[in-house]
């Protein structure tokens, strides 16, 4: 079993809708769960930021952890075509940032 | 600007020919690490560093080398470059006492 799950898409939704990104994990010793965003022909940078379960906002943006289902979940409202680009999931351990495939996302006029 | 700097951006090379790629952060990170990003397996950690002189291996180590002579450089060294090095490479640093790694741009070497 992979230590991280992520539904590489890619994803196609129209600009408004609510976007619902996904990753379930089985490493029980991660304790920062993260999501990540990636432009095309850019390195990834940090969007959101967790460490205990139930929901961060942050704008448009929600993050939902659930680590009694070892799932992480990433919400976008109000989806613009700027939105339109790769979320990765991440999780860190001991010293040890652990990666999802990501997911590309595009957000049609 | 705060940021970290890879170098070159694009890179064509043979096989067994050594290269180096550098990277350079300018926000007095303790730690950096490498990565390599291919379709499908994400990013997948190459070797990294907790400070000056400590470097550790990552998942995908392999034909790679790297050093940590000073703060701010972390070089990644392929003494023998093979085209299953063929991928786009990812530079990251942070803090010490912070989870959150930032990104250079990125490095796409093809190993012919």
């Amino acid at each position: 079993q992979k230590e991280v799950e992520q539904d590489p898409g890619p994803l196609s939704v129209p600009e408004g809708a609510i976007v619902s990104l996904n990753c379930t994990y089985s490493n029980s010793a991660f304790q920062y769960f993260m999501w990540y965003r990636q432009y095309s022909r850019k390195g990834p940078e940090l969007l959101m930021y967790t460490y205990s379960s139930g929901n961060k906002e942050d704008g448009r943006f929600t993050a939902q952890v659930d680590k009694s289902s070892k799932y992480i979940s990433l919400f976008i409202r109000d989806s613009q075509p700027s939105d339109s680009a790769t979320y990765l999931c991440a999780f860190q351990g001991a010293q040890k940032l652990v990666f999802g495939q990501g997911t590309r996302l595009t957000i049609n006029p | 600007e705060a940021q970290v700097t890879q170098n070159p951006r694009y890179l064509i090379t043979v096989t067994g020919k050594k290269l180096t790629v550098t990277c350079s952060q300018n926000m007095n990170h303790e730690y950096m690490s490498w990565y390599r990003q291919d379709p499908g397996l994400g990013l997948r950690q190459i070797y990294y560093s907790m400070n000056v002189e400590v470097t550790d291996k990552g998942d995908v180590p392999e034909g790679y080398k790297v050093s940590r002579k000073e703060k701010r450089n972390f070089p990644l060294i392929l003494e023998s470059p093979s085209p299953n090095q063929t991928s786009l490479y990812f530079c990251a640093s942070s803090p010490r006492n912070e989870n959150i790694q930032y990104f250079g741009a990125g490095t796409r070497l093809s190993v012919l």
